[in-house]
């Protein structure tokens, strides 16, 4: 198994706090990538990291930030969170080059609910 | 744009019985496709995949071919047993890319 962590892997907030999640990796990929997992949606992009201070946005980046100081480690940040980012968080990650090929390797995942 | 469509489940089965899972896609080019698989509580670990049409990705007795005439994926497999009770996603990345889109999963239950 791929050497992922994330943390917490369970949280239970209040609407408008902040929270972050991070994931840290031992395999010095240099792709990381945050998904949300809901019904009916599958996995959906969150943020990605394509190396230490490079990041981009996914298909539903509003109400998300992300930060990569170091190479293994990826957070994840809520800056008020609402409702409806109460989900199921993933991190993945993956190293060959970015090729369309790349296999993404996931962490164990964290459950979010914001009340 | 790209996009995965899978069918819809659950999926109820007795063991020993045959899994199909169908999945189709859009896409531009010649993308690579996966399936993943996600059992309870965990994260999700790659199944098997493929990269070109006509490739055949199999694993753990799963088999899926790309076919790119009728843009499918599917996934089967000859005789289920309890243990592959998990919910099933099938993915692409296009050709000109590493970023996945995935299908909204298939949650298959195997009973004794």
């Amino acid at each position: 198994d791929a050497g992922i962590t994330q943390s917490p892997r369970h949280k239970v907030t209040e609407t408008g706090t902040p929270v972050t999640l991070r994931c840290h990796q031992t395999e010095n990929h240099r792709y990381m990538y945050w998904y949300r997992q809901d019904p009916g949606h599958g996995l959906r992009l969150i943020h990605y990291s394509y190396g230490v201070k490079d990041t981009d946005k996914g298909e539903v980046s509003d109400g998300y930030s992300v930060s990569r100081s170091k190479t293994e480690d990826f957070l994840l940040t809520l800056e008020s969170a609402t409702s409806s980012q109460t989900s199921v968080y993933f991190c993945a990650i993956s190293d060959r080059a970015g090729t369309s090929t790349d296999t993404q390797y996931f962490g164990p995942g964290t459950r979010l609910t914001v009340l | 744009g790209n996009s995965v469509t899978q069918m819809e489940g659950p999926v109820t089965l007795s063991e020993e019985a045959f899994l199909t899972i169908n999945c189709t896609y859009t896409a531009t080019g010649y993308p690579s496709l996966f399936w993943y698989v996600q059992y309870p509580g965990e994260g999700l670990q790659l199944l098997l995949k493929a990269t070109k049409a006509d490739d055949k990705g199999s694993n753990k007795g799963f088999e899926a071919t790309y076919r790119k005439e009728t843009t499918s994926f599917h996934l089967e497999k000859g005789s289920v047993q309890v243990s592959d009770s998990a919910v099933y996603f099938c993915a692409l990345t296009p050709s000109n890319d590493y970023k996945l889109s995935f299908g909204a999963g298939t949650t298959v239950t195997v009973r004794a």
